[in-house]
C-alpha cells in the first residue's frame, strides 16, 4: 500500500520559531509536493520538488524554504512563523512520466500562536 | 497562481440522487486526477485518468478526461451519507517535472 507520512498531525508554536514540517513517502517517487489548504482558496503550491536537492516555487512560496537531501523526504520550513501562516499543510508525491499518480500525506494543522 | 476552474463550488442533495461535478482549463493535461477529502484528513485519490476520451469507474464514481485534454468530469450515482466531503480535481503535466494543480473543490452535502 502506497505511504506518505507527515510528521505530526498537529502543531502549536509560537511567533518567531523556526518551524520544520517532514514529509517521508515509501514509492520512490521522484517528485513531492508542498502545499497549503486555507478556507476558500483549495489547495496552493508553496513548492515542489522533482529530484534529490533539486526545488521548484510554487505559487506561494514567501516566508518558505524546503529541503530534499534524499529521495523519500521532503521538509518544508517555515524560517520565522508568523500568525498568518496558520494552516492546514500537505504533503503530496508522485511519478515522473506518463501515467503517474499523486498520493496525499493526511495532513499537517500548523497553528501559530 | 494556477488553478483549474471547478464547478459547483457546493451542492447540497438527498440520499440517493445523482451528483455530477466538471473542471476546466485552459492548458491540457495529461493526466486527471479526482480525489476527495473527508474533514482534518488529506486527499484520497480516487480515479486517475490517462488518456483523452477515457471513462473510468470506481464503484458508484465515474470520470472522464475530455477529448479536448483541458476538461474532465466526476459523477457519483445514487449518493449515500458518507459521500460527504470535499472533492478535488488535478491536474498532472506530463514529461520531466510532473507539477501537479488543483481545481478549487466542491463541497458535497448529503442529507439522509
Amino acid at each position: 500500500d502506497v505511504k506518505v507520512t507527515q510528521s505530526s498531525r498537529y502543531l502549536v508554536k509560537r511567533t518567531g520559531e523556526k518551524v520544520f514540517l517532514e514529509c517521508v513517502q515509501d514509492m520512490d517517487h521522484e517528485n513531492m509536493f508542498w502545499y497549503r489548504q486555507d478556507p476558500g482558496l483549495g489547495l496552493r503550491l508553496i513548492y515542489f520538488s522533482y529530484d534529490v536537492k533539486m526545488k521548484e516555487k510554487g505559487d506561494i512560496p514567501e516566508g518558505y524554504s524546503v529541503s530534499r537531501e534524499k529521495k523519500e523526504r521532503f521538509s518544508l520550513i517555515l524560517e520565522s512563523a508568523s500568525t498568518n501562516q496558520t494552516s492546514m499543510y500537505l504533503c503530496a508525491s508522485s511519478q515522473s512520466g506518463t501515467g503517474g499518480s499523486a498520493f496525499f500525506g493526511q495532513g499537517t494543522r500548523l497553528t501559530v500562536v | 497562481g494556477q488553478q483549474l476552474n471547478q464547478s459547483p463550488q457546493s451542492m447540497f442533495i438527498q440520499e440517493g440522487e445523482d451528483v455530477s461535478m466538471n473542471c476546466t482549463s485552459s492548458s491540457i493535461f495529461n493526466t486527471w486526477l479526482w480525489y476527495k477529502q473527508d474533514p482534518g484528513e488529506g486527499p484520497v485519490l480516487l480515479i486517475a485518468l490517462y488518456k483523452a476520451g477515457e471513462l473510468t469507474s470506481n464503484g458508484r464514481l465515474t470520470a472522464q478526461f475530455g477529448i479536448t485534454r483541458k476538461d474532465s468530469f466526476l459523477n457519483i450515482s445514487a449518493s449515500i451519507p458518507s459521500d460527504v466531503g470535499i472533492y478535488f480535481c488535478a491536474g498532472l503535466y506530463g514529461g520531466a517535472t510532473n507539477k501537479l494543480i488543483f481545481g478549487t473543490g466542491t463541497l458535497l452535502a448529503v442529507q439522509p
